[in-house]
């Protein structure tokens, strides 16, 4: 079953625009939601993850329970921001001794200037 | 550099051929995943191991797969008789612990021609 679901496969805006990566999940637990960038030519990093709470270059994202929903945001994109974004569900429901990541389809930003 | 290892970057094989790949997690990382991730989707869970124990195998991880740990440290995953559609990017993934951050390698990328 499609846990996480990214709707955009390409996003693209202005420099200095806002911008928004949308995600939403399907899980009856609690899951934990994170984000995940990939920067061109470099590895799967992480950008932040939703109990942390804390803005990452200029990223936020709220946990929606009401709307199964993790979208990420900056209110002003720069054109380093270019990249890869994956929004990605840890299963936390057995205990957990799993902690298998489900990721989304991913979200191709590009900010142009 | 500290963090994870993979190797090979790339690996090229006819069909039918066996390929291994090893990744060297984080040194204090007791939790090591395998991904494995096709073009246009995000990385899907395969594996993944707790010290030397393999816990949890995914669905995805045909009879052709084998991973392992032995010492606790690096991980090896071969793919036997590869076929055209095991052509894909491997990624591992280590850990401290389960509500630990995963840091990722840079990936094994493997055609099957």
């Amino acid at each position: 079953a499609q846990r996480v679901t990214q709707p955009e496969k390409l996003l693209s805006v202005f420099k200095g625009a806002p911008v928004e990566l949308k995600c939403n999940y399907s899980y009856s637990g609690s899951p934990e939601l994170f984000w995940y960038v990939q920067y061109s030519r470099q590895r799967l990093q992480l950008l932040l993850r939703h109990i942390s709470r804390e803005s990452i270059k200029g990223f936020t994202a709220d946990l929606n329970k009401g709307e199964t929903s993790f979208h990420l945001k900056k209110p002003f994109a720069q054109e380093e921001d270019s990249a890869m974004y994956y929004c990605a569900l840890r299963d936390d429901d057995r205990g957990s001794t799993l902690g298998r990541l489900y990721f989304g389809r991913g979200t191709q930003l590009t900010v142009w200037p | 550099d500290t963090g994870v290892s993979q190797d090979p970057r790339h690996k090229i094989t006819k069909r039918g051929q066996n390929v291994t790949f090893r990744c060297d997690p984080i040194s204090e990382h007791n939790r090591l995943y395998w991904y494995r991730q096709t073009l246009g989707q995000g990385p899907e869970f395969l594996t993944y191991f707790q010290n030397e124990a393999q816990l949890e195998k995914s669905r995805l991880l045909s009879d052709r797969f084998s991973a392992e740990r032995p010492k606790g440290s690096f991980s090896t995953l071969e793919i036997q008789r590869t076929e055209q559609g095991d052509s894909a990017m491997y990624l591992c993934a280590s850990s401290f612990g389960i509500v630990e951050t995963q840091y990722f390698g840079p990936g094994t990328r493997l055609l099957v021609l």
